[in-house]
């Protein structure tokens, strides 16, 4: 299947520092990409949707100007976390859509695990 | 609205069969996946399905039922390794993964 690459995999950060996570597809090329956030023992919920060459979409209650998202190029998503505080610390996922013509599917990255002390 | 409803927790036993049941409600509908989730790792793509009817794929199998808005996915010949979070999450007219909060299987020797 499809590799999706994710980094880092652990970071901490201190209070009022910017955190910037990557996410890559591989070995495909994907003109949309997904951030995810979750909490422990949480349902997975979808931050934004990241599309090459325009604006990130964003869900509903998530703050743009703290979670920046860029899709520069077919195969990198970044999502940088600014100002963090330690409420942002959380398990953030994104996905990557493959369009294969006869069917669709998301694969994920690894995670990163964002403490922020 | 869109919504997934799932069991919270099931409990099985080596080497058993156990079938996780699946409910959904979505705006449109291109598919729905199943993926396993272990402990503090990002899930994992088990299967998709976008036609009625059961996939096989090893000790997995997912079955649809569009008209139904149901789904299941059936685990045989239970491991301890199976021990974790599965998630049903369909595709919805946009493309989007709705997601529920998942179902915990825990696996009993």
């Amino acid at each position: 299947g499809a590799v999706v690459s994710q980094h880092p995999s652990r970071v901490i950060c201190k209070s009022g520092t910017s955190v910037k996570i990557e996410c890559r597809s591989l070995d495909f090329q994907a003109t949309t990409m997904f951030w995810y956030r979750q909490f422990p023992k949480k349902s997975l919920m979808l931050m934004a949707t990241s599309n090459e060459g325009s604006k990130a979409t964003y869900e509903q209650g998530v703050e743009k100007d703290k979670f920046l998202i860029n899709h520069a190029s077919l195969t990198l998503s970044t999502l940088t976390v600014t100002s963090a505080h330690p409420e942002d610390s959380s398990f953030y996922i994104c996905s990557a859509r493959q369009d294969r013509g006869w069917d669709t599917e998301a694969f994920f990255g690894q995670g990163t695990r964002l403490t922020v002390v | 609205g869109q919504n997934i409803d799932q069991p919270t927790e099931m409990t099985a036993t080596e080497g058993a069969i156990v079938q996780i049941n699946c409910t959904y409600q979505t705006s449109g509908f291109n598919g729905l996946f199943w993926y396993q989730q272990h402990a503090g790792e990002a899930p994992t793509f088990l299967s998709y399905n976008v036609l009625d009817g059961l996939e096989e794929k090893g000790r997995f199998s997912s079955f649809l039922s569009r008209s139904k808005g149901y789904s299941y996915l059936l685990l045989k010949e239970l491991q301890m390794k199976d021990s974790a979070s599965y998630l049903c999450a369909p595709m919805d007219s946009n493309y989007q993964l709705i997601w529920g909060a998942g179902t915990k299987l825990i696996i009993k020797p």
